[in-house]
């Protein structure tokens, strides 16, 4: 079975920096992961999907990388804004299942 | 405006009485998934379905029920609900299984007294 590890849990940044995101997986045979961010009591939005046979993707601020062979992911936000307080889960998929990091709680402090 | 929406968004109810969470898409998406969230472990995947009367039971199914008759409805059914089913649950849609990007509804909060 999948485990999917993210660290740190939590994070506080103040405004204007950049910031990198952990990601972790067991199992490194995956079709692609995921990234989704989450305001509190509100669902998951996805933020950017990398397949397998790719290293990076990148949208805006964000930059995702995957190393599938050593089963990690990160998530790199650059010049953080408060607006980018949430929480953000990894979720790599093996192809008909899901599965999700508990993921980290990000606070940037204006 | 493509979403997929549950309902209710909050329910309380009494252990035993028998409930249905509803899920519907509107982005003629095949695969559909159903998660609950809970502090500490993360989302987890209850059920998934493929296509049309194609499911498939993910992590922890026991207790659950799902059917999926039409293709953009996939409605979650508690028979007997228990209080360790208290929980924030997620329905989710994606255009295919595997490479597609999934899109998630904005959740259901059921409390099982």
């Amino acid at each position: 079975k999948q485990e999917v590890t993210q660290i740190p849990a939590a994070l506080s940044v103040p405004e204007g920096e950049n910031l990198v995101l952990n990601c972790s997986f067991t199992d490194s045979a995956i079709y692609n992961l995921q990234w989704f961010r989450q305001d509190p009591g509100k669902g998951l939005t996805s933020l950017l999907l990398i397949q397998s046979s790719q290293r990076e993707q990148t949208s805006g601020r964000l930059n995702a990388s995957l190393d599938k062979s050593s089963g990690r992911s990160t998530l790199y936000i650059a010049a953080s804004q408060p607006g980018d307080s949430a929480t953000y889960l990894c979720a790599p998929n093996t192809g008909n299942q899901f599965y999700f990091g508990t993921g980290t709680s990000l606070t940037v402090i204006p | 405006e493509a979403q997929v929406t549950q309902n209710p968004r909050y329910l309380i109810t009494v252990t035993g009485k028998k409930l249905t969470v509803t899920c519907s898409q509107n982005m003629n998406h095949e695969y559909m998934s159903w998660y609950r969230q809970d502090p500490g472990l993360g989302l987890r995947q209850i059920y998934y379905s493929m296509n049309v009367e194609v499911t498939d039971k993910g992590d922890v199914p026991e207790g659950y029920k799902v059917s999926r008759k039409e293709k953009r409805n996939f409605p979650l059914i508690l028979e007997s609900p228990s209080p360790n089913q208290t929980s924030l649950y997620f329905c989710a849609s994606s255009l295919g299984q595997g490479g597609d990007t999934q899109y998630f509804g904005p959740g259901t909060r059921l409390t099982v007294l």
